[in-house]
């Protein structure tokens, strides 16, 4: 089944500790990102890959990392998650033109 | 500034209608146009995309105008059912390598 899969789905943390959340694909797309969802902001894209080893900030980069070294992984790291950082994080997935194939989402609190 | 602007109200309407939907955008030239829908928790789903150079885009019950002038797209929901209750989100991108760019979503619900 073409998929995007992210883990974990839901996490809670505490303030400094660095964690990453994985995302994986299986089409073969070139394109990924990653998007964090608000109440009343809507998704705003926090990193964006065009291929191996090409990524690009987004709108709201800060506090965030990431790295494509194979094309179907595109790991988001935290390096000292803050409280603000709390949110609903999606990957996604694309092939070029085409819609983006989202994750089921991943709940991160930050205590 | 750049700015997506989707009807942030919720749109309610009768089942069998037609539900139409706006995204208008201001100081963006986009290379193209999507529309998604979302259920509460989930990840968006695409729908369709619609090109700069195209005026209308059909996909079933769906279909999607595009007006670069007037900077706008429209979303139209032909014999809207209950299961078409969702958010649809429009996203634009620019540069043509798919940087999407997201609206803030309008609820419909579809009531029987």
């Amino acid at each position: 089944e073409a998929q995007v899969t992210q883990n974990p789905r839901y996490l809670i943390t505490v303030t400094g500790k660095k964690l990453t959340v994985t995302c994986s694909q299986n089409m073969n797309h070139e394109y990924m990102s990653w998007y964090r969802q608000d109440p009343g902001l809507g998704l705003r894209q926090i990193y964006y890959s065009m291929n191996v080893e090409v990524t690009d900030k987004g709108d709201v980069p800060e506090g965030y990392k990431v790295s494509r070294k194979e094309k179907r992984n595109f790991p988001l790291i935290l390096e000292s998650p803050s409280p603000n950082q709390t949110s609903l994080y999606f990957c996604a997935s694309s092939s070029h033109r085409d819609g983006y194939t989202f994750g089921s989402g991943t709940r991160l609190t930050v205590v | 500034s750049q700015k997506i602007e989707q009807n942030s109200e919720a749109l309610n309407i009768q089942e069998g209608k037609t539900a139409t939907l706006t995204c208008n955008y201001t100081n963006y030239s986009p290379a193209y146009l999507q529309w998604y829908r979302q259920d509460p928790g989930r990840g968006p789903v695409f729908l369709l995309l619609i090109r700069e150079n195209e005026k209308e885009k059909r996909k079933e019950r769906l279909k999607v105008t595009f007006d670069t002038t007037l900077k706008q797209s429209l979303f139209h929901i032909t014999a809207s059912q209950p299961a078409d209750s969702a958010t649809y989100l429009c996203a634009l991108d620019e540069g043509g390598g798919n940087k999407l760019t997201f609206g803030t979503g309008t609820q419909l619900k579809v009531e029987l």
